[in-house]
């Protein structure tokens, strides 16, 4: 079993609709969570950090944590072509040991 | 604004050169990290660094060692570098503490070994 998991996709969805990505994890005693954006042949770029249960939303992102369902998911709202790009989940496990799952590729269909 | 920077955004090297990558960050931040990024297998850690001269293996060190002189710049050495080390490498950094602080990633850079 992967450690993070996330569904490769693609994902589409519509111009302006809700995206929703998830991650699962392995390890019940991680205790930070991210999300990073990353276009094409560029590097990841932090969008979200949640530690609690519950959600945190900033603009238009809204990361959710289940740390009893081990999940964590990000919701986009009023998708943009913009937002077009891979996704990835990041875990902390122990200590210094962020994984980071393969990336859920998303497609927003102007 | 955190920034890293990483010496070269492409670099092609020959099998057996010595290949150095350098990264440099300019926010104080203790944690600093080495990944390599290949499609499929996401990112894997290679090397990180949590003080000066400080090192710890990652999950696949081999074929690679690193240096830390200085608090801000943290080295990734290709010994004798091979074809299957054509990658994407990207540094990271991060603020240390009780909570696992968020990393912040320079651009990268794309390694092609002939």
């Amino acid at each position: 079993q992967k450690e993070v998991e996330q569904n490769s996709g693609p994902l589409s969805v519509p111009e302006g609709a809700i995206a929703s990505l998830n991650c699962t994890y392995s390890d019940r005693g991680s205790q930070s969570f991210f999300w990073y954006r990353q276009y094409s042949g560029k590097s990841p770029e932090l969008i979200m950090s949640i530690y609690s249960n519950g959600d945190k939303e900033d603009g238009r992102f809204t990361a959710q944590l289940n740390k009893a369902s081990q999940y964590v998911s990000l919701l986009i709202r009023d998708s943009q072509p913009s937002d077009s790009a891979t996704y990835l989940c990041a875990v902390v496990s122990g200590t210094y040991k962020y994984i980071f799952g393969t990336g859920t590729r998303l497609k927003v269909l102007a | 604004d955190v920034k890293v920077t990483q010496s070269s955004r492409y670099l092609v090297k020959r099998t057996g050169e010595k290949v150095f990558l350098e990264c440099v960050q300019d926010m104080d931040h203790e944690n600093m990290f080495w990944y390599r990024q290949d499609p499929g297998l996401g990112l894997r850690l290679i090397y990180f660094s949590y003080d000066v001269k400080m090192k710890e293996k990652g999950d696949i060190p081999e074929g690679y060692s690193v240096s830390r002189e200085k608090k801000e710049r943290f080295s990734l050495i290709l010994e004798s570098a091979s074809t299957n080390q054509t990658s994407m490498y990207l540094c990271a950094s991060s603020l240390s503490g009780g909570a696992f602080p968020e990393q912040y990633f320079g651009p990268g850079t794309r390694l092609t070994v002939t």
